[in-house]
């Protein structure tokens, strides 16, 4: 099972939205609701910001949205902060149960 | 709240098993509908998931380390463990373990890292 594919990086200005794509197959993305995403801070552990594709968990800001479109997935962040900066990676649930994340894209808040 | 803590050694020589354990905290490794896992970061790259167990003994792995990987529960403790043999320097990453629940992974421990060294 190969991962997904994230560009290696994106950026943005302060206030503004920026969008991560994340392009699996009709074996994971294309085939099940079922992507995550996940902020990376270094030296931390990641954390859940979006679940079963465009849902939020308690407590993350309703500035990251999620949405997909046959085999791609996307995560949205608009109002673009300093502490957004990050590595976000995409996951998927895949055929026979398993899991695949993403490559996972750097996002620098310029 | 339910925290997750791994513990085991932080260096481990090439050919040799690297096992690791999850110790889950302020709640019960026994709950229904969650999937206990395990997840590593090589050093400056992206996440890998290993394998997740349901706290029945169920266990699903990664095709690409399935050979060489067991995870295993032990409910009475609250705990479960990674063992991956025959390691080699390709193994050194920070490896977390992670509650996992409708295939996302919504509690992390804070992660340790394994160095593969003679």
């Amino acid at each position: 099972q190969s991962a997904l594919t994230q560009p290696a990086s994106v950026s943005g200005s302060p206030g503004q939205s920026i969008t991560i794509p994340c392009t699996g197959t009709s074996s994971d993305v294309g085939s099940y609701n079922l992507v995550s995403w996940y902020q990376n801070h270094p030296g931390k552990a990641p954390k859940l910001m979006i679940y079963e594709g465009s849902k939020r968990p308690s407590g993350v800001s309703d500035r990251f949205s999620g949405s997909k479109s046959g085999n791609m997935a996307s995560l949205t962040i608009s109002g673009l902060q300093a502490e957004d900066e990050a590595d976000y990676y995409c996951c998927s649930y895949a055929d026979n149960r398993i899991v695949v994340f993403g490559g996972g894209t750097k996002l620098t808040v310029l | 709240q339910v925290q997750l803590q791994e513990s085991g050694p932080g260096l481990v020589k090439p050919s040799q098993t690297l096992s690791l354990t999850c110790t889950v905290s302020g709640g019960s490794i026994s709950s229904y509908g969650y999937h206990w896992s395990w997840i590593r970061q090589h050093p400056g790259k992206g996440l890998e998931w290993i394998g997740y167990i349901y706290y029945s003994g169920s266990t699903y792995y990664n095709p690409s380390l399935k050979s060489r990987v067991t995870i295993s529960v032990d409910a009475s403790k609250n705990q479960f463990s990674l063992k991956l043999s025959s390691v080699t320097a390709a193994d050194t990453a920070v490896y977390y373990c992670a509650r996992e629940k409708g295939y996302s992974f919504d509690l992390w421990g804070r992660g340790t890292l394994v160095t593969v060294s003679s």
